[in-house]
């Protein structure tokens, strides 16, 4: 059974960057074809797609967020990893990290979630 | 990018109902549609992938249905565990984007 968990500071100030780790058990992160995702949801609100990533290092963004986003993987460690710089309360959301099958083109296994609250 | 509008935003209902939730595209998206169920302080659950094709280990009492830019998920007699919110999300094109929710709340 595939697991992802997520890991990360809770609190980040304004202007600075947020860093995350999805940690995946259970399975290789380079076996099958999957994208490896994430996705935020402020408290109360709806999903935003934030970006994926290939195990060949492709990497999709979303665009609202792309001049601040980086997501990476480490196949070393069965990771992947996201990058938000210059963030601000309105980056304060849960943020979860999953998995997507190529051949459904949807998220079939999720993290639990882990919030991030962006304020000095 | 692609707006996805689901109806209604809320609704109430009783165990045992048969309930049904649509969502719009603003554009056709063929089939590349999924349903998901969250739960408070929970990961949303894959229901239906694909408009239409359930999820493994996910009840029958779900179906999905449609495609281009008007689909339904139909929950066929609510069960108590159930009463959650559902999204739709759409995989047609980048951004993926998602419904803004439906809230299904016990009456």
């Amino acid at each position: 059974q595939v697991q992802l968990q997520e890991s990360g500071p809770g609190l980040v100030k304004p202007s600075q960057t947020l860093s995350l780790t999805c940690t995946v058990s259970g399975g290789s992160i380079t076996r099958g074809s999957y994208f490896w995702t994430w996705i935020r949801q402020p408290a109360g609100k709806g999903l935003e797609w934030i970006g994926r990533i290939f195990i060949s290092g492709d990497t999709n963004y979303n665009p609202s967020l792309k001049s601040r986003v980086t997501i990476s993987v480490d196949t070393s460690k069965n990771q992947f990893s996201l990058r938000l710089t210059s963030v601000t309360a309105a980056d304060t959301a849960v943020y979860y990290c999953a998995r997507e099958s190529v051949d459904m083109a949807s998220h079939d296994y999720w993290g639990q979630g882990t919030l991030v609250t962006v304020s000095s | 990018d692609v707006q996805m509008t689901q109806s209604p935003a809320s609704v109430s209902a009783s165990v045992g109902d048969r309930v049904t939730i649509t969502c719009r595209a603003s554009q056709g998206i063929s089939s590349w549609l999924a349903w998901f169920q969250q739960k408070p302080g929970k990961a949303p659950k894959l229901l239906i992938y694909d408009a239409s094709s359930l999820q493994s280990g996910v009840p029958a009492r779900f179906s999905g249905s449609g495609s281009g830019t008007d689909f339904t998920l139909t929950i066929s007699s609510l069960q108590p565990e159930d009463f959650a919110t559902y999204y739709c999300q759409q995989s047609s094109s980048f951004p993926v984007t998602f419904g803004q929710g439906t809230r299904l709340e016990m009456k």
